[in-house]
């Protein structure tokens, strides 16, 4: 597609249930990027993916958190047992290379009651 | 370790006045700098991006930013607001090769008065 898109755009959950959110990045960008954002703060590095190496998964806040990419592709953020303190938007942004700059979604806002 | 600094949270100006939104990074080598605009309920847009070379750099929507290595600076600047720039700002900064993500400063709101 022409942008980065990201599913659902908003997304209620029970505290303790399991998400999954959805990034569909531009074709052929070999890089993918989640990054969170709370209110009041900058993004924060969750997790990166280029190409077929291993992702640099140095941003994870804790072992509830994962993700793939699947074919080099599509990538879907998991976030199991939901805590409130992850009610946050979630960005996916994807690149050809870092010296380009990313091309950002417009989120997912997670709100976990 | 890389990390952005930008020191103003809030800034509020004039349409019409000029503008400069500070970033300083904290970098060992010469990063790459880049600033983005996030517009409310948006995703984050690329503004403009240093790599090397001419250290005045232009982006779009009127921006331009100048990087200066003895500051560890990469501030941005507009001539004239226009009330369609109030937005939240990003300053983020790269390490390039193997370490491909990007550090991403707080952010600086600016508001535009009438």
């Amino acid at each position: 597609g022409a942008g980065v898109s990201q599913s659902p755009s908003n997304k209620v959950t029970e505290k303790g249930k399991d998400v999954e959110l959805r990034c569909d990045p531009i074709s052929g960008h070999t890089a993918l990027y989640w990054y969170r954002q709370s209110l009041g703060q900058g993004l924060e590095f969750l997790i990166y993916f280029q190409g077929n190496s291993a992702p640099d998964k140095s941003g994870l806040p804790s072992d509830r958190f994962s993700a793939e990419r699947t074919g080099g592709s599509v990538s879907t953020l998991t976030i199991q047992r939901t805590q409130q303190e992850d009610s946050a938007v979630y960005l996916c942004a994807s690149s050809l290379s870092e010296s380009y700059g990313y091309t950002f979604g417009s989120g997912t806002r997670l709100t976990v009651v | 370790a890389q990390s952005v600094t930008q020191p103003d949270i809030h800034i509020t100006v004039s349409e019409g006045a000029s503008l400069e939104l500070r970033c300083n990074y904290s970098y060992g080598a010469t990063p790459y700098l880049f600033w983005y605009v996030q517009s409310p309920g948006q995703g984050l847009q690329l503004l403009l991006k240093y790599f090397s070379g001419d250290t005045l750099v232009q982006g779009i929507k009127g921006f331009e930013a100048e990087f200066k290595r003895s500051q560890s600076s990469f501030n941005l600047r507009k001539p004239s607001v226009h009330w369609s720039d109030a937005a939240e700002y990003f300053c983020a900064v790269g390490a390039g090769g193997s370490q491909g993500n990007l550090i991403f400063g707080k952010g600086t709101k600016l508001s535009v008065k009438p």
